[in-house]
């Protein structure tokens, strides 16, 4: 089974819908990540949390709102959907002992139309 | 602001061939790990090297290996006897002493039969 987990890996919605992508992991990490990814722009950071009480805000983080319901679980929202949110999203975890390793997930893909 | 550039967006080159993608970054931080990481059609995520600041031994992956500059804020990735199998998109990256990962916009290799 994969260490890390992202439901749904597609999905397609319309404008104005309130949407949610959730991360799992079994690795026991207590970071975990929220990334956007682009064409032609690179993975963008969307929200951070180094544990279940500790969430910051990343480099893109207006329309998206995030949760971490338990150490293995951070969700990330998207209130009310627009087209320019269509992207893929990854969701990675990090060990704070082992900085230099980030593993990611699958990546979910998501189409606003 | 710390910042990631890969100048080559595309590059194409033959099978067997070695090839060498380049990456700049910009810091002030003394400490700090670089990555470089591959995406296949896949769209999975790949950890292919990393390199600790601290070092300066190059780092090496079997046919991957890097030319860590440190004064020059130089990381650039050379795939020696390259494999269909090495198509992809290559991203660098940086970890900052937030323990945030800042991503280049990517390089597109072909590698061709």
């Amino acid at each position: 089974d994969a260490d890390v987990t992202q439901t749904p890996r597609n999905r397609i919605t319309k404008t104005g819908k309130r949407i949610m992508l959730e991360c799992s992991q079994t690795k026991g990490h207590d970071r975990m990540y929220w990334y956007r990814q682009d064409p032609g722009l690179g993975l963008r950071l969307i929200y951070y949390s180094f544990d279940v009480k500790d969430i910051n805000k990343g480099e893109i983080s207006d329309g998206y709102s995030v949760s971490r319901q338990a150490q293995a679980k951070f969700s990330l929202s998207l209130e009310s959907a627009i087209p320019n949110q269509t992207a893929l999203y990854f969701c990675a975890t990090t060990a704070s002992g082992r900085l230099d390793e980030q593993f990611f997930g699958p990546g979910t893909r998501l189409t606003v139309l | 602001a710390q910042t990631v550039t890969q100048s080559q967006p595309e590059m194409s080159v033959q099978e067997a061939e070695t090839v060498t993608l380049s990456c700049t970054y910009d810091t002030s931080e003394n400490n700090y790990y670089l990555f470089w990481y591959k995406q296949p059609p896949s769209r999975q995520m790949i950890l292919v090297i990393r390199q600790e600041a601290y070092k300066q031994q190059n780092a090496t992956e079997n046919r991957f290996s890097v030319n860590f500059q440190k004064a020059a804020k130089s990381f650039s990735l050379k795939i020696s006897d390259s494999q269909l199998g090495d198509t992809a998109m290559y991203f660098c990256a940086f970890m900052n002493r937030d323990d945030k990962i800042i991503f280049g916009k990517g390089t597109r290799l072909h590698i061709l039969p």
